[in-house]
């Protein structure tokens, strides 16, 4: 049974990166069977894809977030990772407090498999 | 604002029957048989439910099925139970710049 584990830090400042890893386990995440995807949501509120990465390392990424993510593989430790910056003048905002998931992503067949979520606060 | 439209509530009593829709336009929804829903119960991670529209994982009930015309699609939970109690979100392919997109979520009660 494949099994995902958010880590990071609970507690970003607006100026600061916001950089979150999921961690694989019961599977490699070089398969090939899945893409890995990361997902959020602010507290109260719905569901947003922030991107996915294909095994080979090509990413894709939420249009309205596309300037500010990166999400790279790691397979050597069997994870993967989220960074969202703030880009020039633009910083973290509250809008970036969130529970972060990561998933296992199939364009056409959804996210399967979740981490448990992670809660990221920005403030100062 | 989502990129697809739930009602934002759904009731039912147990035994019943209740659908949620999911609207979207002919670039998601209406485009591709790729609608997924996902069931989240409070504190948890959200569970897929149902996947390419109609289809089911292994484990989640009968009870819960897909369905799709144009651009809305739709979830039917029959014969209610307590523990169906949650919120539900689609989620649709919306082409290869924009992998997935998603309702704003139906809290589902349990009369």
């Amino acid at each position: 049974q494949l099994q995902l584990q958010e880590s990071g830090p609970g507690l970003v400042k607006p100026s600061e990166t916001l950089s979150l890893t999921c961690t694989v386990s019961g599977g490699s995440i070089s398969s090939g069977i899945y893409n890995w995807g990361w997902i959020r949501q602010p507290p109260g509120k719905g569901l947003e894809w922030i991107g996915s990465i294909h095994f080979t390392g090509t990413t894709y990424y939420n249009p309205s977030l596309k300037s500010r993510v990166t999400i790279s593989l790691h397979t050597s430790a069997n994870s993967f990772s989220l960074t969202l910056s703030s880009v020039t003048a633009v910083s973290l905002t509250a809008a970036d407090t969130a529970v972060y998931y990561c998933a296992t992503h199939h364009p056409g067949r959804g996210f399967h498999y979740w981490g448990q979520g992670i809660l990221v606060t920005v403030s100062s | 604002q989502s990129a697809l439209t739930q009602p934002p509530s759904a009731s039912g009593s147990p035994g019943q029957s209740v659908t949620i829709s999911c609207t979207g336009t002919s670039s998601d929804v209406g485009g591709y048989n790729y609608v997924s829903w996902y069931q989240q119960h409070p504190g948890e991670a959200p569970k897929l439910m149902i996947y390419e529209v109609t289809k089911r994982p292994s484990g989640v009930p009968d009870r819960f099925s897909g369905s799709k015309s144009g651009n809305t699609a739709s979830l039917t939970v029959s014969g209610l139970q307590a523990e169906d109690e949650a919120d539900y979100y689609c989620s649709s392919y919306a082409g290869s710049n924009n992998l997935a997109v998603f309702g704003g979520g139906t809290k589902l009660t349990v009369l």
